[in-house]
């Protein structure tokens, strides 16, 4: 059964403290990753996807990496408006089109 | 401006009631999902639909119906027989079934008392 595990479950940082989220999962042959942001009672966006390990991808202040157990969000110098809970996800070569979803980070920046 | 739209962002229903949740794209997309999320958990997915006219079972389908008569819309029916309908419904869209990334909607609140 493929799994996904995100830690921590929260994050308080102050603002310019930067840090890293993790997203450890179990799949039977992975085909993607992918990183999403979810603002409170809003739906998830879309930011990154990671397809092979050794594999980064960069946007503003957000790195993610992959490696073949797990994968990093590293947030550089985060600003207040980059809380929020981000949410990792895996699609498995055995499962179609079907993706399992860790449980989520929420990020609280401190101004 | 394309996008998924869900209807209504927040409904109510007393217990007992079958209630419908809208998803509507005009993305062209050919894959369509539902999900649940309930508070501090991840996404499940409840079902979905790779082309027009044919759906399958997500992980929790049970309580659960859909329809998929047009291409942009992906109705959920919440049955009685969901024996804990209260949470956050999300609607998802992909270009096509295997190996995209899925666009999602702004997701409706149902609270069934």
């Amino acid at each position: 059964e493929d799994q996904v595990t995100q830690s921590p479950e929260a994050l308080r940082l102050q603002e310019g403290e930067s840090s890293s989220l993790n997203c450890s999962y179990t799949v039977s042959g992975l085909r993607g990753l992918f990183w999403y942001r979810q603002d409170p009672g809003k739906g998830p966006e879309f930011l990154f996807t990671l397809y092979s390990a050794g594999e980064e991808k960069e946007k503003e202040r957000l790195k993610a990496t992959l490696t073949k157990k797990e994968s990093f969000l590293h947030i550089t110098a985060p600003k207040p408006e980059d809380s929020a809970t981000y949410l990792c996800a895996v699609q498995a070569r055995n499962a179609g089109n079907m993706l399992t979803f860790g449980g989520g980070t929420r990020l609280m920046v401190k101004p | 401006d394309g996008g998924i739209t869900q209807s209504p962002k927040y409904l109510f229903r007393k217990e007992g009631q079958n209630v419908t949740l809208s998803c509507e794209q005009n993305l062209n997309h050919d894959a369509m999902y539902w999900y649940r999320q309930d508070p501090g958990q991840g996404l499940r997915l409840i079902y979905y639909s790779q082309i027009v006219n044919d759906f399958q079972k997500g992980d929790i389908a049970e309580g659960y119906s859909v329809s998929r008569e047009k291409k942009e819309s992906f109705p959920l029916t919440v049955t009685s027989a969901q024996k804990n309908p209260t949470a956050f419904y999300l609607c998802a869209s992909s270009i096509a079934p295997f190996f995209y990334q899925q666009y999602f909607g702004p997701g409706t609140r149902l609270t069934v008392t």
